[in-house]
């Protein structure tokens, strides 16, 4: 049971333009949403993060968009640079009485940013 | 240096031998999980641990596969008898207590022959 599905599973995109990525959750426990990015070889390294209780945050170049309501979420990469290049994860957790708790992973999409 | 570190970050094995990967979360961080990435998607959650205690651990945790964290600090993931479908890469991941963030390793890349 897939319960991230995300999308899309690719994306080429020209230096400057703003990949979005999207992703859809289907248990309504979740209330934590991360975006991991990953380069080969390297484990996955925290962007940004997002509760519920806003429905958009920006970091830097790094924008995510949150529905409720749809139980979707996104993310936009303002200004995609080449070094953007690298694939991206969505997550979901479930806050319990101790904190985040496990996340579960969308399927990833793999971002490509042409000069 | 203060990231998660994991030893070692390649291991090749042969089919039915045991191999043990070991996990250094960053200091002070009393959760630690262990993840399981193959190849084009995304982690999967294998166990955590929050100090010594093992909370949680997922179906996809065989008997085969055990994790200790003796004293709360480093931690480590045992695969007894492994077999081909075992090969992946395994993420270590560490956060303090609370609704903080998970901070991954580089990962021990496990492939089995």
């Amino acid at each position: 049971q897939q319960q991230v599905k995300q999308s899309p599973q690719s994306l080429i995109v020209q230096k400057g333009g703003i990949p979005i990525i999207n992703c859809a959750y289907e248990n309504t426990a979740f209330d934590y949403f991360p975006w991991y990015q990953q380069f080969p070889g390297k484990g996955p390294a925290l962007l940004i993060a997002i509760r519920p209780d806003v429905s958009e945050k920006k970091e830097g170049r790094f924008t995510i968009s949150f529905n409720k309501s749809a139980k979707q979420f996104s993310l936009h990469i303002m200004d995609s640079q080449p070094g953007d290049s690298a694939t991206y994860f969505c997550a979901a957790s479930k806050t319990s009485n101790f904190g985040n708790e496990k996340l579960t992973f969308g399927t990833g999409t793999r971002l490509t940013i042409i000069p | 240096d203060t990231g998660v570190s994991q030893d070692p970050r390649h291991k090749i094995t042969k089919r039915g031998q045991n191999v043990t990967f070991r996990c250094d979360p960053i200091s002070e961080h009393n959760r630690l999980y262990w993840y399981r990435q193959t190849l084009g998607q995304g982690p999967e959650f294998l166990t955590y641990f929050q100090n010594e205690a093992q909370l949680e651990k997922s179906r996809l945790l065989s008997d085969r596969f055990s994790a200790e964290r003796p004293k709360g600090s480093f931690s480590t993931l045992e695969i007894q008898r492994t077999e081909q479908g075992d090969s992946a890469m395994y993420l270590c991941a560490s956060s303090l207590e609370g609704p903080y963030e998970q901070y991954f390793g580089p990962g021990t890349r496990l492939t089995v022959t």
